[in-house]
């Protein structure tokens, strides 16, 4: 099966900071690959599919990119309301693992 | 709006069964692929299983093969996942989501919590 490695695992940066998040696949999965937002004690919120689509309604500060293994989320001026678990997934064939995950803070 | 609400959730033993049910509305809900997800609270997400649109398709973690089974009463318009065999590891929130038409999850539920104890 193939893994998804997410790093880092946490980060602490300032409002206005730019953020990235990286994560690689143990083998190729074209564009197959979705980040989304978990705010703690929510429900996970779909960010970007297809490694670099921004969902309907999601902040054009965020933006990803990536294709094949390596992927990245970046979030261009941080804001306090982006505090949250960041997670990448492959979905281009179960199963549909999830990255670890990345804790943003401020 | 769409709406994913799950039920089912609770305390059972070691070894004990329990099935989680998640109502859909909103949406045509023989139309979609659907998944479930759980999560250990602090720890990260963890695929379980989908089953396609009409029921034909299925896959498991291989966590869960052979224990859980995901099926779906689209007359009903919900979806389930019956849990047999459980372990203290299975203990999590589980989460209810649709495959959207761009093949992420784009609807979620708010969950139900699984607890394995004795």
């Amino acid at each position: 099966d193939i893994q998804m490695t997410q790093s880092p695992s946490s980060l602490s940066a300032s409002v206005g900071d730019r953020v990235t998040i990286t994560c690689r696949a143990s083998q190729g999965i074209s564009n197959y690959l979705a980040w989304y937002q978990q705010k703690p004690g929510k429900v996970p919120k779909l960010l970007i599919y297809a490694a670099s689509t921004l969902q309907s309604g999601v902040p054009s500060r965020f933006s990803g990119s990536g294709s094949g293994t390596d992927f990245t989320l970046t979030i261009n001026s941080l804001q306090p309301e982006d505090v949250a678990t960041y997670y990448c997934q492959k979905y281009n064939s179960a199963p549909l693992t999830f990255g670890g995950g990345t804790k943003v803070e401020i | 709006e769409v709406q994913l609400v799950e039920s089912g959730g609770g305390l059972v033993q070691p070894g004990g069964s329990l099935r989680l049910s998640c109502a859909a509305s909103g949406f045509t809900f023989s139309f979609y692929w659907m998944h479930w997800v759980r999560q250990v609270p602090g720890k990260g997400l963890v695929w379980v299983s989908r089953i396609n649109s009409d029921g034909s398709s299925i896959n498991y973690a291989d966590s869960v093969k052979g224990r859980f089974t995901i099926s779906r009463d689209n007359a009903k318009n919900t979806l389930y996942l019956q849990m047999n065999s459980l372990r203290a590891e299975d203990t999590a929130v589980y989460y209810c989501a649709r495959e959207g038409e761009v093949w992420a999850l784009d609807y979620w539920g708010q969950g139900s919590l699984v607890t394995v104890s004795s």
